[in-house]
């Protein structure tokens, strides 16, 4: 049901680079800003990247992202044991007038 | 330090009514679009419903509209959600999101709705 497709799970070992990619749509991630958040297990959501590749204050430079039409991605550089976690894309689909989150992808740490 | 404390959850029959609070304070409140997003069981994220900053503005996504309303009281820094004919759908970690779409984002802690007999 989610218009943002992303792939089900990544790994790698400690220090690898990850990226997660993010498959939208001209309506939705073609057409403004994409969000990513962090979801450790049993914790609620947090945000790790805003307006398609700008980080909050605290959120370790080893995380980074892009955007190239329709779709964007996120890459993880010197994977650490602390980013097992789900992460989310999102952003506004101004088709369906409403905001939307991919489908999630769970990083797992080898 | 921003916080967002939601309240209100709990376990309800299905076709039955909840309303969820949401407490804000770190922050000036009324300059903030607001939002709620829910979590099923094992499940994705799912955004709810948003409003601006004066209440005038309210979007909800379309398998809640008719059911539920959102409001919000600047004065008291609070937002609300109330649901009515609940179904087993609807049960899920209800979070109450400052400034989903930018730069301020803010997630509470989130409360859990059961919806079951």
């Amino acid at each position: 049901q989610s218009v943002l497709t992303q792939p089900p799970s990544a790994s790698g070992t400690p220090g690898q680079r990850v990226t997660i990619s993010c498959s939208g749509s001209s309506s939705n991630i073609g057409r403004g800003t994409v969000n990513w958040y962090q979801q450790v297990p049993g914790t609620a959501p947090k945000l790790l990247i805003y307006r398609d590749s700008q980080r909050p204050s605290g959120v370790p430079d080893r995380f980074s992202g892009s955007k190239s039409g329709p779709s964007a991605s996120l890459a993880i550089s010197g994977l650490q044991s602390e980013d097992e976690a789900d992460y989310y894309c999102a952003a506004w689909d101004a088709s369906l007038n409403r905001y939307v989150f991919g489908t999630g992808t769970k990083v797992t740490v080898l | 330090e921003v916080q967002l404390v939601e309240s209100g959850g709990g376990l309800v029959q299905p076709g039955g009514s909840l309303r969820l609070s949401c407490t804000a304070s770190g922050f000036t409140f009324r300059t903030y679009w607001m939002n709620w997003v829910r979590q099923a069981p094992g499940k994705g994220l799912e955004w709810v419903a948003n409003i601006n900053q004066d209440g005038s503005d309210k979007t909800f996504v379309d398998s809640v509209k008719g059911r539920f309303t959102m409001s919000r009281d600047n004065a008291k820094n609070s937002l609300y959600l109330q649901m009515n004919s609940l179904r087993a759908e609807d049960t899920a970690i209800y979070y109450c999101v400052r400034d989903l779409s930018g730069g301020s984002c803010h997630w509470g802690q989130g409360i859990l709705v059961t919806v079951s007999s």
